[in-house]
């Protein structure tokens, strides 16, 4: 069956460290790939999108990675602050002959203490 | 402000009464798309829109409708409610007729209850 798997228990780390969330998915050939930022009770909030040919993609502090082999996306979050607190959610665009169709993650929650 | 507005933003009704949950978005973009959100469950795609009069099924299709006979709306209608269709509901557009392949925008959400 296909499945997006992504870590269902929260990530505790310490402020100013690197943070690491992983998506990995079963059963699917991914044309994209994205990465949201949801707080509790509000819209998800996009934070970067990989194409299937691309490795890696850098903004700020954030770096995503897209390993089609391994069938996995890494997600980084560099000097990471108690802001940076929250859910932070993959989502895949299954087929690349349908880009309208785009399936999530349930997320995984990210704490970052000071 | 270039933004998702969504209305209402709370709604308690009782089954079968019918509803819409307005979506509305004002940066002129293609795409238009409404998830529904459960614990456990996560973001589940409803329906999408690649473009005006144009719309297709995503995961979770049955028992809502949507049209999309203008651009810049998107509504979502609940026939005939059912207490499994409380949810945390989104609404979302990009600018790419092509879908998703560009950012995504999410409105604020709207918390249905059915009873």
């Amino acid at each position: 069956s296909q499945k997006i798997e992504q870590n269902s228990e929260a990530l505790n780390i310490q402020e100013g460290k690197t943070a690491t969330l992983t998506c990995n998915y079963t059963n699917y050939s991914p044309a994209y790939l994205q990465w949201y930022r949801q707080d509790p009770g509000r819209g998800p909030v996009f934070l970067l999108l990989i194409r299937e040919n691309e490795k890696e993609k850098r903004k700020e502090r954030l770096k995503v990675t897209f390993d089609t082999t391994l069938k996995q996306s890494l997600f980084h979050i560099t000097a990471s602050q108690p802001a940076d607190s929250a859910t932070y959610l993959c989502a895949l665009v299954p087929i690349s002959g349908n880009t309208g169709k785009l399936i999530f993650g349930q997320g995984t929650t990210l704490q970052v203490k000071p | 402000e270039a933004q998702v507005t969504q209305n209402p933003r709370y709604l308690i009704t009782v089954t079968g009464k019918k509803l819409t949950v307005t979506c509305s978005q004002n940066m002129n973009h293609e795409y238009m798309s409404w998830y529904r959100q459960d614990p456990g469950l996560g973001l589940r795609q409803i329906y999408y829109s690649m473009n005006v009069e144009v719309t297709d099924k995503g995961d979770v299709p049955e028992g809502y409708k949507v049209s999309r006979k203008e651009k810049r709306n998107f509504p979502l209608i609940l026939e005939s409610p059912s207490p499994n269709q409380t949810s945390l509901y989104f609404c979302a557009s990009s600018p790419s007729g092509r879908g998703v392949t560009d950012e995504q925008f999410f409105g604020p959400g709207t918390r249905l209850t059915v009873l």
